[in-house]
């Protein structure tokens, strides 16, 4: 089994908004990706946890907080999004930090 | 730094027609490349992988052969359908900063018509 479970499937919010995105998989895989992926480009590397501890932030804006409360668990954080932010919100975990990456669904991000 | 190139597409091919989307890599060491599809709505799903040289991925009909001398990894299918309609991303792992890390190349779009 490779699932990894992205809840919501579609998020609309306002600017002022506070809102946050889930994800959770449970294959026992300690690495943990955010992707954000805008329409017709590759996905972009946001951030990235290995064993629950922050490995990489890709110069990501202050305004998206990750979160990976334990090992099965990756939440995405926002407030005050920009229109510009909307997008496809994609995770993905693998096994350890050099294993083949499997990706959620994705959540659709639409901020007003 | 490492990179991916593919054909840009999109592919317009009919039913049972033979697929090649073309996929070179720029990169310094061994990585591991792999081709990831998207279809419409939906999140990338891992289509096949190979780990070294000569390797042979394959999964669904589809096969790609990892090679070094050309720095090439084109994906081929003999006889496509209608379902497989989807992008299709050619990736590889760059090991940087103690981390690695997924490039990808721009997508290719296919279209399968009946």
């Amino acid at each position: 089994d490779t699932e990894v479970t992205q809840t919501p499937k579609h998020l609309v919010m306002g600017m002022t908004n506070k809102k946050s995105l889930k994800c959770e998989q449970h294959m026992g895989h300690r690495a943990m990706y955010w992707y954000k992926q805008k329409a017709k480009k590759p996905p972009e590397l946001m951030f990235v946890y290995s064993y629950e501890k922050l490995s990489i932030n890709e110069s990501v804006p202050s305004r998206f907080s990750p979160e990976c409360p334990n090992s099965s668990l990756l939440n995405l954080h926002l407030h005050a999004l920009q229109p510009e932010d909307s997008a496809l919100y994609l995770c993905a975990s693998s096994e350890s930090i050099a294993g083949t990456q499997y990706f959620g669904p994705g959540t659709r991000l639409t901020v007003l | 730094g490492n990179s991916v190139t593919q054909m840009e597409g999109p592919v317009t091919l009919s039913e049972e027609a033979f697929l090649t989307i073309n996929c070179t890599y720029t990169a310094t060491g061994y990585p591991s490349l792999f081709w990831y599809v998207q279809y419409p709505g939906e999140g990338l799903q891992l289509l096949l992988k190979a780990t070294k040289a000569d390797d042979k991925g394959s999964n669904k009909g589809f096969e790609a052969t990892y090679r070094k001398e050309t720095t090439s990894f084109h994906l081929e299918k003999g006889s496509v359908q209608v379902s497989d309609s989807a992008v299709y991303f050619c990736a590889l792992s760059d090991f940087q900063g103690g981390s690695e890390k997924l490039v990808f190349g721009k997508g290719t779009k296919l279209t399968v018509n009946p």
